[in-house]
């Protein structure tokens, strides 16, 4: 079955520099790719998603790329703000539509 | 807000204790989801439901009963747990599940077994 490595676990960024996640997937049939970001006492929240027809996807500080031959794909939050400090989530949807997601990264953004 | 609502939030109950989670969707959405988030795991999915059936059952044991009477609510009735059943437990829906649809979440149920 499909299987989601995500990295790092940790990451402490000074406000204004750019933070990047990246995950790696099992399963080349997987073709949707979800971002999430959970702040503490809340539920995760959609923050971005890309499909495999697509390469990159951006809304503005927050951007998403994929490379279906290496399986992998990424997050990147530029001019990251005291409140982009949160637990960022990847997720793949394997063959049976169910999302498997990360372990999740801790990002700390630093005034 | 994410349009999905749950209640209560937190609950602590012994192992004996019978209780019921609840989760209701305002998106109009036709699926809808149970996860378990534990301490240094990755989301797990326990159940999902299409259109008020079960499609899904992650080998979640029996303990666990999860109830779907319309699209709109869903239930996780919960019976004779273990202390390592202590997570925070996630609702979702999505616009369908046998496609790639966006899953929302709802703020979750912090499950406290004692």
């Amino acid at each position: 079955g499909e299987n989601v490595e995500q990295h790092p676990s940790t990451l402490s960024v000074q406000e204004g520099d750019s933070a990047v996640i990246k995950c790696t997937y099992s399963d080349s049939a997987s073709n949707y790719f979800p971002w999430y970001k959970q702040e503490l006492g809340k539920g995760p929240q959609l923050i971005i998603d890309i499909r495999s027809n697509v390469g990159e996807k951006k809304d503005q500080r927050i951007a998403v790329t994929l490379n279906k031959t290496a399986k992998h794909f990424s997050l990147h939050i530029t001019e990251t703000q005291p409140e982009d400090s949160a637990v960022y989530f990847c997720a793949a949807m394997d063959s049976s539509y169910k999302l498997i997601f990360g372990s999740g990264t801790r990002l700390l953004v630093r005034p | 807000e994410t349009g999905v609502t749950q209640t209560p939030r937190h609950l602590v109950m012994g192992m004996t204790n019978k209780k019921s989670l609840k989760c209701e969707q305002h998106l109009g959405h036709n699926a809808m989801y149970w996860y378990k988030q534990s301490a240094k795991k990755p989301l797990e999915l326990m159940f999902v439901y299409n259109f008020k059936e079960q499609t899904e059952n992650n080998s979640v044991p029996s303990r666990f009963s999860p109830e779907c009477p319309n699209s709109s609510h869903l239930f996780l009735h919960l019976h004779t747990l273990q202390p390592e059943d202590s997570a925070l437990y996630l609702c979702a829906s999505s616009q369908g599940s046998l496609s790639p649809r966006e899953q929302y979440f709802g703020p979750g149920t912090r499950l406290t077994v004692t």
